[in-house]
């Protein structure tokens, strides 16, 4: 089945306490996402990879790093976690977003954070 | 700025027809996505535009301008599950997807 998978799906953590939130597609697509989601807020991106070892920064990518050493994985790693980094967290993936009517993306099912 | 603009909450009854409307201002256009999501939830694709027109899915169809920067989701035939958050969200011209924040879609009996 193709899927996003993302882990975990629920997490409480303190203030300080680094965490990595794990995030796998199966579809072998070059470009994958993290956004967060917040009420009025709508989805906000992080970071994105348009491929392998090729990162760039979203609208907020303060206080979280990301990486892409193979084409399936994409972790969202929270270094020094705070507060006001409790929030929905979804992954997704597509094809090449590079040209004209690209396609859908695929979205995991969430991780909620809470940080304390 | 990029900017997409929905109203932020609709109410409407089972059974009846209901229009969740969409109009951007983005640098570039490169398409138009809806996307349903349950509370909770991942978001799911609903429908695509990237031309004029109206595409029809079953009992959703959705409507784009691109002269005027609109685009609508039209439902017909409301069931209780389509309570839910219907996403728009446009492709600029890098290809980047900007989202609205949503409309909230509350059914009634």
């Amino acid at each position: 089945e193709a899927q996003v998978t993302q882990n975990p799906r629920y997490l409480i953590t303190v203030t300080g306490k680094k965490l990595t939130v794990t995030c796998s597609q199966n579809m072998n697509h070059e470009y994958m996402s993290w956004y967060r989601q917040d009420p009025g807020l709508g989805l906000r991106q992080i970071y994105y990879s348009m491929n392998v070892e090729v990162t760039d920064k979203g609208d907020v990518p303060e206080g979280y790093k990301v990486s892409r050493k193979e084409k399936r994985n994409f972790p969202l790693i929270l270094e020094s976690p705070s507060p006001n980094q409790t929030s929905l967290y979804f992954c997704a993936s597509s094809p090449p977003r590079d040209t004209p009517n690209t396609g859908e993306l695929f979205f995991g099912e969430g991780s909620r954070l809470t940080v304390l | 700025g990029q900017n997409i603009d929905q109203p932020t909450e609709m109410t409407a009854t089972e059974g009846a027809i209901v229009q969740i409307n969409c109009t951007y201002q983005t640098s570039g256009f490169n398409g138009l996505f809806w996307y349903q999501q349950h509370a909770g939830e991942a978001p799911t694709f609903l429908s695509y535009n990237v031309l004029d027109g109206l595409e029809e899915k079953g009992r959703f169809s959705s409507f784009l301008s691109r002269s005027k920067g609109y685009s609508y989701l039209l439902l017909k035939e409301l069931q209780m599950k389509d309570s839910a958050s219907y996403l728009c969200a446009v492709t600029d011209s890098n290809y980047q997807l900007i989202w609205g924040a949503g409309t909230k879609l509350i059914i009634k009996p």
